[in-house]
């Protein structure tokens, strides 16, 4: 079975940081991209960026370039989302989302049942 | 970035009946270069991530039950929904998958039971 499993919640207070987790398993990780995508509470979904984890090219949306950092390590199948110092509207439930092929262009077809991320002081 | 908009925000439709949810892009998600227009349709129900629906505009994912339908070309695209069933209480998102980075979503459109 196709499926992407993610880290556990977190709760965290502003300035700290937090690398979340999306592991891959029964297909080929490194053939397909892996995108972030972020649903603050009671809101609609918002794409982080997107990461090929066979060579490690990164695309970011504008509205996320610098304010995290993806990541991957194909040996154990994982992609990585981080952030350096949370801001409490960091909150937000965190999905990952693998693309329907090797083409970027394409929708996303498997995800991750998402990461709960709440930041408080 | 491509902007994506719905139409409605929010509709109650009888259970059997159909339930019609558009989207327009801010420009064409169709490429000339092989007639295909890069837009999905995703569903999520409470509680769930989403699920897609339907890709190329109109092509159903395995899986997708038959009463889901996806129409439209360039800017406007809709989702069709043929005989409501409880269980397609959802938000229905459509996406460009045209121009990445970024992928952009449309707002959500909110169906329920009238």
């Amino acid at each position: 079975e196709v499926q992407l499993v993610q880290s556990g919640p977190e709760v965290k207070k502003p300035g700290e940081s937090l690398k979340i987790s999306c592991k891959g398993s029964g297909y080929s990780f490194t053939s397909y991209w892996i995108a972030w995508v972020r649903q603050m509470p009671g809101k609609g979904l918002e794409w982080m960026g997107i990461i090929c984890p066979g060579d490690s090219d990164t695309r970011y949306s504008p509205s996320f370039q610098g304010q995290v950092t993806i990541s991957a390590d194909k040996s154990i199948s994982t992609a990585y989302l981080q952030w350096s110092s949370l801001k409490a509207s960091d909150t937000a439930m965190y999905y990952c989302a693998r693309h329907k092929n090797y083409d970027i262009l394409t929708p996303m077809d498997v995800w991750g049942k998402g990461t709960t991320v709440t930041v408080s002081s | 970035d491509i902007v994506m908009t719905q139409s409605p925000d929010s509709l109650a439709v009888s259970l059997g009946e159909r339930a019609t949810i558009n989207c327009k892009s801010s420009q064409s998600v169709l490429y000339s270069s092989n007639n295909k227009n890069y837009l999905a349709w995703y569903q999520q129900k409470p509680g769930q991530p989403p699920k897609l629906l339907i890709y190329w505009a109109s092509t159903r994912e395995s899986g997708v039950p038959d009463r889901f339908s996806g129409s439209g070309s360039g800017t406007d695209f809709t989702l069709t929904i043929s005989s409501l069933q409880a269980e397609d209480v959802a938000v229905y998102y459509c996406q460009q998958y045209y121009s990445i980075p970024p992928v952009t979503f449309g707002p959500g459109t909110k169906v329920d039971i009238k």
